[in-house]
């Protein structure tokens, strides 16, 4: 199974900040790569899939990059809504795989 | 709008089993791949298992393979999780997820808001 290693667990940040959040895959997943946003007793939003492109409705503060194993997911100016959980999920290949999340705190 | 609804979870001893429903309704449902998603407490997401728009091809993780099951009911607008041989580490909360596609790309654009398994003796 390809293991997907984010960095950092936890994050502390205020409004207005740039943010950066970091996924490692344990082998090259090209550009397969999506990232959802969860809160507290929510269930998980898509955010942006093949990496880079964003889903219909998500602001455009946010942004994602990357190929093959480094991704990363870009908060250009954080919101008071965007106080969440993090996370990068593969679809190279069965099984699908996710992060371990990214808690963005005050 | 895209509306999906997890029932039938709950507390259920050790070995036992659980059937679980995701209502859908707010889209054609026989025209996507569907999955199951769950999350342990405090824990990460893991993946359990897909099915095809028409029910043809179903893939599940190893650790459920052979104990959970995945249908789906395209007239009834309904997909199932039969959750067979229970155990603790099957404690989670269950989300049903559309694929953004017909089949198996592996892209959740709309998630349940999920329900909770307790497996406990």
């Amino acid at each position: 199974d390809i293991q997907m290693t984010q960095s950092p667990s936890t994050l502390s940040a205020s409004v207005g900040d740039r943010v950066t959040i970091t996924c490692r895959a344990s082998q090259s997943i090209s550009r397969w790569l999506a990232w959802y946003q969860q809160k507290p007793g929510k269930a998980p939003k898509l955010l942006i899939y093949k990496a880079s492109s964003l889903e219909s409705g998500v602001p455009s503060r946010f942004s994602g990059s990357g190929s093959g194993t480094e991704f990363t997911l870009t908060i250009s100016s954080l919101q008071p809504d965007d106080f969440a959980t993090y996370c990068c999920q593969q679809y190279d290949g069965h099984p699908w795989t996710f992060g371990q999340g990214t808690k963005v705190e005050i | 709008q895209v509306q999906l609804v997890e029932s039938g979870g709950g507390v259920v001893q050790p070995g036992r089993s659980l059937r679980l429903s995701c209502a859908a309704s707010g889209f054609t449902f026989s025209n996507y791949g569907m999955h199951w998603v769950r999350q342990a407490p405090g824990k990460g997401l893991e993946w359990l298992a897909v099915i095809w728009y028409d029910g043809s091809h179903t893939y599940s993780a190893d650790s459920v393979k052979g104990r959970f099951t995945i249908s789906r009911d395209n007239f009834k607008n309904i997909l199932f999780l039969q959750l067979n041989s229970l155990r603790a580490d099957d404690t989670a909360v269950y989300y049903c997820a559309r694929d953004v596609g017909k089949y198996d790309q592996g892209v959740f654009d709309f998630w349940g808001q999920g329900t909770l398994v307790a497996v406990s003796s």
